[in-house]
């Protein structure tokens, strides 16, 4: 099936590390993907990670992928007030012989002094 | 190079109406992709296409729809609208990067407000 899931909702203290997690359902997906709303504006993709890798690390941001429970986290190190936002979760599936973003709803990040 | 436009930014249409909603993407993308997000349900897939032709469908009623043209600028259509139809409309203009990642760069959406 299709679908992705996340909280709804995280609230961290400036300068604390966030850890917003994910599940997905399909095992095939080859991607998976992290993007970022910020209010009044589309989404933005902030990394990506492909299936075979356990970790990726990019500046102050940490995926981590765990395939066998399908589970995905994106951890921000040092939150600040500009990280405020929502996050969103994306697989790649293949439907159709095309591939095909399926994403989940969401998790509001509230970054607090 | 420029962005994913979509036009308008903002829409308010009465039940039962009908609204069409366009997407210019990124000059050399030849994949659209159409999202609807709203608080209760997240970013839901609509439909998605390719050189004209509608390659994916999500789970909604034949109401919505869309077309590509030579272009690649696509519109969704939706008739009858409801109310539960008020949601914020999203492009994705669709690369497929060099390893096989693919590549949604999204325009700031369309507002539609049924009342």
């Amino acid at each position: 099936g299709e679908d992705v899931e996340q909280s709804l909702f995280l609230s961290v203290r400036e300068g604390d590390s966030s850890v917003i997690n994910c599940t997905y359902t399909d095992s095939s997906s080859t991607y998976l993907y992290w993007y970022k709303q910020e209010p009044g504006a589309g989404l933005q993709l902030l990394t990506y990670i492909f299936s075979n890798m356990d970790m990726k690390q990019d500046q102050r941001l940490t995926v981590l992928l765990n395939k066998k429970d399908k589970h995905l986290s994106l951890r921000i190190a040092d939150t600040q007030t500009g990280d405020s936002a929502i996050y969103f979760c994306a697989e790649d599936l293949i439907s159709g012989g095309y591939n095909k973003l399926i994403f989940g709803a969401g998790t509001r990040l509230a970054v607090h002094p | 190079k420029a962005g994913v436009t979509q036009t308008p930014r903002y829409l308010i249409k009465t039940r039962g109406q009908q609204v069409t909603l366009s997407c210019s993407p990124i000059s050399g993308h030849r994949s659209v992709s159409w999202y609807q997000q709203t608080p209760g349900q997240g970013l839901q897939f609509l439909f998605e296409y390719f050189s004209e032709t509608q390659r994916n469908k999500g789970n909604f009623p034949g109401r919505f729809s869309g077309r590509q043209f030579s272009n690649s600028r696509s519109e969704m259509n939706v008739s009858t609208l409801e109310l539960g139809d008020s949601a914020l409309y999203l492009c994705a203009s669709i690369f497929q990067g060099a390893r096989g990642n693919t590549e949604a760069f999204f325009g700031q959406g369309t507002r539609l407000t049924v009342v």
